[in-house]
């Protein structure tokens, strides 16, 4: 069975401060996505990593991949208000029959203060 | 604008009652799911379906029932026997492709009367 730890649970942050949101995951997979969700909202796709040592980079977020420690980091730079939030890492199993399953992490409620 | 639906935003649900939840999608995916988000929890897979007129359950289908005869629509009905039925329910489509990130609907938030 796969499952998805992300820590910490909470993060709550200063303006201007960098932090790294951690997701492990227990059995092989080579497709890791994260997610936004605003309170009471629905949830916005912010990544799709494919491949170890796959980085990506949108404003002050970044994401990467390493398949062999089975683990993601979701990093953030000088954090702004408007990054509160929580974040969702969900990892797929490699196809067969569970193809487009996704397994989510609990989510890491962020909080970022003046 | 393409997007998903899905309604009511608000469903009560009396004891004993079955409700429908629907979801529907203009992108012309393939594959669409139906997950459940408890407070302060991550989301669990309820069902999905890859393509028309075929579903698997997901790791919480008992309670749960779906159909799938048109591409666009993936009604979610929480019968009875879910006795816990309060939650956060979301509906996702996606190409179907396995690469392919999921693209979420606004939800409906079921409440237990």
């Amino acid at each position: 069975e796969l499952k998805v730890e992300q820590n910490p649970l909470f993060l709550s942050m200063q303006e201007g401060k960098n932090y790294t949101i951690y997701c492990n995951y227990s059995t092989t997979s080579d497709r890791l996505y994260w997610y936004r969700q605003d309170p009471g909202k629905s949830l916005e796709s912010l990544f799709v990593l494919l491949s170890n040592g796959a980085v990506k980079q949108e404003g002050r977020l970044m994401a990467s991949l390493d398949t062999k420690a089975r683990l993601s980091t979701l990093h953030i730079t000088a954090a702004v208000h408007d990054l509160s939030a929580t974040y969702f890492c969900a990892v797929g199993l490699p196809g067969g029959t569970s193809y487009g399953k996704l397994t989510f992490g609990q989510g890491t409620i962020l909080t970022v203060h003046p | 604008d393409g997007g998903i639906t899905q309604s009511p935003k608000y469903l009560f649900r009396k004891e004993g009652q079955n409700v429908t939840l629907s979801c529907e999608q203009n992108l012309n995916h393939d594959a669409m799911y139906w997950y459940r988000q408890d407070p302060g929890q991550g989301l669990r897979l309820i069902y999905y379906s890859q393509i028309v007129n075929d579903f698997q359950k997901g790791d919480i289908a008992e309670g749960y029932s779906v159909s799938r005869e048109k591409k666009e629509s993936f009604p979610l009905t929480v019968t009875s026997a879910q006795k816990n039925p309060t939650a956060f329910y979301l509906c996702a489509s996606s190409t179907g492709t396995v690469v392919e990130t999921q693209y979420f609907g606004p939800g409906t938030r079921l409440l237990v009367l």
